[in-house]
């Protein structure tokens, strides 16, 4: 039963061009929600959060935005730079502060 | 600010034997985790420590697996017997509070080989 599904294994992008990643939740008791950017052979870094209460939180280059009528949330990446490529994990949590992963979508911009 | 610090980095055994791995969570960072992450998937909670007490640990198969979190500091995961499912990356992480409200941090990971 995966509570949280990244249904993109992978998506190619052009650099310079808009690199849109997304997730999708079932758990309606989850109220924050993480995504997680992750080079090989290196653990998941940070990279942005919202919480429930927001529908969009900026971050430099990084947006985060939450539908949560439609339990999905999406990370744009505007521009997209070669350097972004990686393993892109989003995550969400609920009163009991576990955090419930994604399967991941491998991001590869070229160049 | 060091990071999570996780050792051994790499480990291959063989079925039924045991194993353990060691972390050494960011200074003054209470609440400290470790996961599970099978090649292909995400990563899976397997216990969170809050202090030297155990928050959550619904998802740790008990029969063989064990952490301890002695002082509230630095964490030992064990697994006895391992079996060839226990194939996977153990990472650890840690933040300062229960909520990781901006994210917990993790450290590099220990790739367990199982054969």
């Amino acid at each position: 039963d995966q509570q949280v599904k990244q249904n993109s294994p992978s998506l190619s992008v052009q650099e310079g061009r808009i690199s849109i990643l997304n997730c999708d939740y079932t758990n309606s008791m989850f109220d924050y929600f993480l995504w997680y950017k992750k080079y090989p052979a290196e653990g998941p870094t940070f990279l942005i959060s919202i919480s429930s209460i927001k529908d969009k939180n900026e971050d430099g280059r990084f947006t985060v935005f939450l539908n949560k009528s439609a339990k999905h949330l999406s990370l744009h990446i505007v521009p997209s730079q070669p350097g972004d490529s990686a393993v892109y994990f989003c995550a969400a949590s609920g009163e009991g502060n576990m955090l419930t992963f994604g399967g991941g979508t491998r991001l590869m911009v070229k160049p | 600010e060091a990071g999570v610090a996780q050792s051994p980095r790499y480990k291959i055994i063989e079925k039924r034997q045991s194993v353990a791995f060691w972390c050494n969570p960011i200074s003054g960072h209470a609440t400290l985790y470790w996961y599970q992450q099978i090649l292909g998937q995400g990563p899976k909670l397997l216990i969170q420590f809050q202090n030297n007490g155990v928050v959550d640990d619904s998802q740790l198969p008990k029969d063989r697996f064990s952490a301890e979190r002695l002082k509230g500091v630095d964490s030992t995961l064990k697994i006895q017997p391992a079996k060839l499912e226990d194939s996977a990356v153990y990472l650890c992480a840690s933040s300062r509070d229960k909520r990781a409200i901006g994210g917990q941090f993790f450290g590099p990971g220990t790739r367990l080989t199982v054969l």
